[in-house]
């Protein structure tokens, strides 16, 4: 296994067209989470998976952002009429993790969102 | 609510200095703490992990302590190296369903 990958890793888009990303978690691995990292900042939760469920989003990610994991593997993030100030990197996580085993977070290298 | 805190960058340091990145956090309950490094072009890597109070965690020659009484998870090295230079990351987890991040700290280690 390669590890995580994400795909485009650059995408830029004019205001108000819908985006999509994609990630591909390691095999194995039931929780994949999705941040965004802004620059000069850490990595900010958005939401996460256990296997096809989605079980917890971050209060600020808005109705424009909606994330699937159809059959608990690949994930995609879609953002709605963007907006400039989605320009982010977006990161994706994934990790084994059982009941309380905090698995170890395997990052992809991210996809750089530039709105214009 | 659940916070990190962290010492700003960006640090330089002579290669074989000692290194100390300072981290303190907030939480509600008893988190577990790590640290994650990114190395140029790379993406985030956990460098290590401690998940009770007085743990230490270590790898590479880094170490961390996780201290409850004074809410810190300092990251330490005896002696970095040029392979050193990254950004570094602290970061807690409740639950293991949301991770707080703080907002980095570059280092650069010049020969």
């Amino acid at each position: 296994d390669t590890g995580v990958s994400q795909n485009p890793r650059h995408k830029i888009t004019k205001r108000g067209q819908n985006v999509t990303f994609r990630c591909d978690p390691i095999s194995e691995h039931n929780r994949l989470y999705w941040y965004r990292q802004t620059l000069g900042q850490g990595p900010e939760f958005l939401t996460y998976f256990q296997n096809e469920a989605q079980l917890e989003k971050s209060r600020l990610l808005s109705d424009r952002f909606s994330a699937e994991r159809p059959k608990g593997s690949f994930s995609t993030l879609e953002i709605q009429r963007t907006e400039q100030g989605d320009s982010a990197m977006y990161l994706c996580a994934s990790s084994l993790t059982g009941f309380n085993n905090l698995g170890e977070q395997y990052f992809g290298p991210g996809t750089r969102l530039t709105v214009t | 609510g659940n916070s990190v805190t962290q010492m700003e960058g960006p640090v330089t340091l002579s290669e074989e200095a000692f290194l100390t990145i300072n981290c303190t956090y907030t939480a509600t309950g008893y988190p577990s703490l790590f640290w994650y490094v990114q190395y140029p072009g790379e993406g985030l890597q956990l460098l290590l992990k401690a998940t009770k109070a007085d743990d230490k965690g270590s790898n590479k020659g880094f170490e961390a302590t996780y201290r409850k009484e004074t809410t810190s998870f300092h990251l330490e090295k005896g002696s970095v190296q040029v392979s050193d230079s990254a950004v570094y990351f602290c970061a807690l987890s409740n639950t293991g369903n949301q991770f707080y991040f703080g907002t980095g700290t570059s280092l650069t280690v010049i020969p």
